[in-house]
């Protein structure tokens, strides 16, 4: 089965830091690859998708590129802000399953 | 364009007494539909999904059970609370029939504490 291996936080980082957010999958076929993100008390909004390999994601400053070879789906920004504090899930859907996978999820802090 | 309602937002229950919890989308017809769970300091469990009004897939055993009693209405309940159900619910939407690239919406989620 699916199944999305997620790196364990939480992470605390200072304002302004590079941030990596490690997420490898096992997939059957070619999935496709998520990052959402949830604020505090609120639901998941989409971060950013990747649909085929070697696809780059990217939004609000945050990428992540599929990387078929290494099953990876590494979360990056090259600057953090205190706005970024969140938890951050690593998604994946395969063809033919409805089933949206997540990873466990990393918490991030922000300090200024 | 489509919404996604989740009601209530909050909810304190005691043990032993039911639980309903309710999911509605706006917008758009047959979507798929979901439950997850977020037990805290843990990640997303999916409980329950529909692909369509009747269809529902469990995927994890417990007292918890879901209906779809409308093309657009999710409905997540239990007969009997246990303190293991506190946790944040959340209900989400795909486009049906998009394939894998499409992604999940969710709802603003329920916080269940059982007491």
């Amino acid at each position: 089965g699916n199944s999305v291996t997620q790196m364990e936080g939480p992470v605390t980082l200072s304002e302004e830091a590079f941030l990596t957010i490690n997420c490898t999958y096992t997939a059957t076929g070619y999935p496709s690859l998520f990052w959402y993100v949830q604020y505090p008390g609120e639901g998941l909004q989409l971060l950013l998708k990747a649909t085929k390999a070697d696809d780059k994601g990217s939004n609000k400053g945050f990428e992540a590129t599929y990387r078929k070879e290494t099953t990876s789906f590494h979360l990056e920004k090259g600057s953090v802000q205190v706005s970024d504090s969140a938890v951050y899930f690593c998604a994946l859907i395969s063809f033919g399953n409805e089933k949206l996978t997540f990873g466990t999820g990393t918490r991030l802090t922000i300090i200024p | 364009s489509q919404t996604i309602h989740q009601w209530p937002a909050t909810l304190v229950q005691p043990v032993g007494s039911p639980l309903s919890l309710e999911c509605t989308v706006e917008g758009t017809s047959n979507p798929n539909l979901y439950w997850y769970r977020q037990a805290a300091g843990r990640g997303l469990q999916l409980l329950f999904y529909s692909v369509g009004i009747g269809q529902i897939s469990s995927e994890v055993p417990q007292n918890l059970s879901a209906s779809r009693p409308q093309d657009r209405q999710f409905i997540l309940s239990s007969k009997k609370l246990l303190l293991s159900d506190s946790g944040f619910y959340l209900c989400a939407w795909r486009p049906p029939r998009t394939g894998p690239n499409t992604e999940a919406f969710f709802g603003q989620g329920t916080r269940l504490t059982v007491v």
